[in-house]
């Protein structure tokens, strides 16, 4: 149980471009879901907290104009880079926290997103 | 502000042997959640234990154990007879009961040798 699914698992896109991830939780219900970003043989930053129905919650220092986040449903929440550039390029993770639940968080198997 | 250490970026261990990996806190909050993740070369974070803070008994789970040490603020990882399966990174990392978000260490990469 608790299986979290990412898609696409790799995307390549030209610069300027807009790309949409999305994050499912595929056997249980999330309320809150996590968007963090891995950048190559470092460790997960969060980028933001998204909760079920509600505007996502962004960390210091991330535009919440470009990092585009909805979570419109229990068991799904995207992720839209808007214009993307070079420098967005990254491995892109999400987790999930179980309806009910107040501790673990359950990852997803990431994207990563190439701009060109 | 709360941080998490890890500081053995990598290290290595022969099959069936024991290897501990370090990590320390800090905080200044008297209730939170440690974790120990895995990411293997796939990418995909594993859930390996995890403690709770006011628990003074070690987690353990099958060949995973942990030292927590609340006073010294440390929380190692102990992976018992080592197989060519747990080669990946560990990311130890905290989570207060307050929040939603958990901090990282920069994690240990642990090659496991035949």
């Amino acid at each position: 149980g608790a299986v979290v699914s990412q898609h696409p698992s790799r995307v390549i896109c030209k610069s300027g471009t807009s790309v949409k991830i999305e994050c499912r939780s595929l056997d249980f219900q999330a309320t809150t879901m996590f968007w963090y970003r891995q950048f190559p043989k470092q460790s997960l930053m969060l980028m933001a907290t998204s909760n079920e129905g509600s505007k996502a919650t962004y960390e210091q220092g991330v535009e919440k104009d470009k990092f585009l986040i909805n979570h419109a449903s229990l068991t799904l929440s995207t992720l839209t880079v808007t214009s993307a550039h070079p420098e967005d390029s990254s491995f892109y993770i999400c987790s999930a926290r179980m309806a009910g639940s107040t501790d673990t968080q359950y990852f997803g198997p990431g994207t990563r997103l190439t701009v060109l | 502000a709360q941080t998490v250490t890890q500081s053995q970026p990598e290290m290595s261990v022969q099959e069936a042997e024991t290897v501990t990996l370090s990590c320390t806190y800090d905080t200044s909050e008297n209730n939170y959640y440690l974790f120990w993740y895995k990411q293997p070369p796939s990418r995909q974070m594993i859930l390996v234990i995890r403690q709770e803070a006011y628990k003074q008994q070690n987690a353990t789970e099958n060949r995973f154990s942990v030292n927590f040490q609340k006073a010294a603020k440390s929380f190692s990882l102990k992976i018992s007879d080592s197989q060519l399966g747990d080669t990946a990174m560990y990311f130890c990392a905290f989570r207060p009961y307050n929040t939603d978000k958990l901090i990282f260490g920069t994690g240990t990469r642990l090659q496991v040798f035949p």
